[in-house]
């Protein structure tokens, strides 16, 4: 099977624009999570969703949006981008229903620099 | 709540062991395992369930302590592709799986000839 897949790798961006990451699940997979990494504060989860509903939101302000498509295929987005949201992205995905051994695979990542 | 992970970094030789610590302050009902290599996405390495048993990854293996609400991760005569970060991921006990996970942050390990 292939892995979780996320586009693009790289992106660069200005201060005020917006941006949109693309994620596509391992196939049979029905959850996808969104997790921002930093250096100083490491992993930091975003949301999921699951069934093209969000099931699990973290603390992050309303300019982090998402969306899951009928094909498992999620997008976020980040809406007056900030110097502070420079960071990797990480899209993971999991079956969604498996229960207490549901396990998560992580994709690359994109890695956005806001200037 | 972020869990808390110790030590921060550590330096090894090549045979030695090491143990990494992964602690939270809420009830947990999971814990996960994952390391993660310079430029590279997290790979899984195990799941400790609450009540379940200690598991292993080739010479990796784990413990889970419910009532201290801490996880460790041993490595044992550490091999050079043991060095990267590792993470731990904690599911707070809300009778079953929540699905959302929170990461420490991390370990570094270095693993040295």
């Amino acid at each position: 099977k292939a892995g979780v897949t996320q586009t693009p790798r790289y992106l660069i961006k200005t201060r005020g624009q917006q941006v949109t990451l693309s994620c596509s699940p391992i196939s049979g997979h029905r959850s996808v999570s969104w997790y921002q990494q930093t250096p100083g504060q490491g992993l930091q989860f975003l949301f999921e969703y699951f069934s093209e509903t969000q099931r699990n939101k973290g603390n992050f302000p309303g300019r982090f949006s998402g969306r899951q498509f009928s094909n498992s295929r999620s997008e976020m987005n980040v809406s007056t981008l900030e110097l502070g949201d420079s960071a990797l992205y990480l899209c993971a995905s999991r079956d969604g229903l498996a229960g207490d051994t549901d396990t998560q695979y992580f994709g690359p990542g994109t890695r956005l620099t806001v200037l | 709540q972020q869990p808390v992970q110790s030590p921060q970094a550590v330096i090894l030789r090549e045979g030695e062991d090491a143990v990494i610590n992964c602690s939270s302050s809420k009830a947990l009902y999971s814990v996960h395992w994952y390391r993660q290599k310079h430029g590279e996405a997290p790979v899984f390495l195990m799941i400790l369930l609450k009540g379940g048993e200690q598991m292993r990854h080739e010479k990796i293996s784990a413990s889970f302590n419910e009532k201290k609400q801490q996880s460790s991760l041993y490595l044992t005569a550490s091999q050079l592709s043991y060095s990267g970060t590792y993470f731990c991921g904690t599911e707070e006990d809300s009778g079953g799986s929540n699905y959302k996970l929170t990461f420490g942050k991390g370990t570094l390990l270095t693993v040295n000839p």
